[in-house]
């Protein structure tokens, strides 16, 4: 069935590191990636997303790479400050097909200031 | 242009009640999706409506049913309410179904079911 697997599930990291989350998608007719961060109390909110035709997407810190055949996806988040701080989630999706977003676990990032 | 809002935020309900929730997309939008967040089943897909009519189902008993109106906007109702059925009810809304849109989710309906 669809499932998405993301690793690890709790993150901590001190300002200014590197912070690395990965997943890992069952279906392999998945062509859409976002990823959300959700903090305490709020909605998710998309951070940043990729399609199956691109490798890899960057967006000032945050970097998302994709590896279509592992069907593995990667969040890298560099120079970490501590409003990164929040419960991140990736999600595959059929776009084009559909809008059902199967979603990943959550990883706890803690950025130590 | 205004995001998402769902009404109520918050809400308790005895077991065996129904409840229903609402969600206004974002102007323009037609999809709508809803999902259920909890801390131990993460968040999980409910339905998904486009042109008032429901494109794909979780898997979540009959007691989960929903609809879409011709502005776009959706409810969702629970029946017989269950213990379990206790968790933060989001909704999304897109602009499109047939093409790789945006989701943006709004902020929730919390519902307790004592």
């Amino acid at each position: 069935g669809e499932n998405v697997e993301q690793h690890p599930s709790t993150l901590s990291v001190q300002e200014g590191d590197s912070a690395v989350i990965k997943c890992t998608y069952s279906d392999s007719a998945s062509n859409y990636f976002p990823w959300y961060k959700q903090e305490l109390g709020k909605r998710p909110q998309l951070i940043i997303d990729i399609r199956s035709n691109v490798g890899e997407k960057k967006d000032q810190r945050i970097a998302v790479t994709l590896n279509k055949t592992a069907k593995h996806f990667s969040l890298h988040i560099t120079e970490t400050q501590p409003e990164d701080s929040a419960v991140y989630f990736c999600a595959a999706s059929r776009g084009g097909a559909t809008n059902k977003l199967i979603f990943g676990t959550g990883t706890l990032l803690a950025v130590q200031p | 242009k205004a995001g998402v809002t769902q009404t109520p935020r918050y809400l308790i309900k005895t077991r065996g009640q129904q409840v229903t929730l609402s969600c206004s997309p974002i102007s323009g939008h037609r999809s709508v999706s809803w999902y259920q967040q909890t801390p131990g089943q993460g968040l999980q897909f409910l339905f998904e409506y486009f042109s008032e009519t429901q494109r794909n189902k979780g898997n979540f008993p009959g007691r989960f049913s929903g609809r879409q109106f011709s502005n776009s906007r959706s409810e969702m109702n629970v029946s017989t309410l269950e213990l379990g059925d206790s968790a933060l009810y989001l909704c999304a809304s897109s602009l499109e179904r047939l093409a790789i849109y945006e989701q943006f989710f709004g902020p929730g309906t919390r519902l307790t079911v004592l």
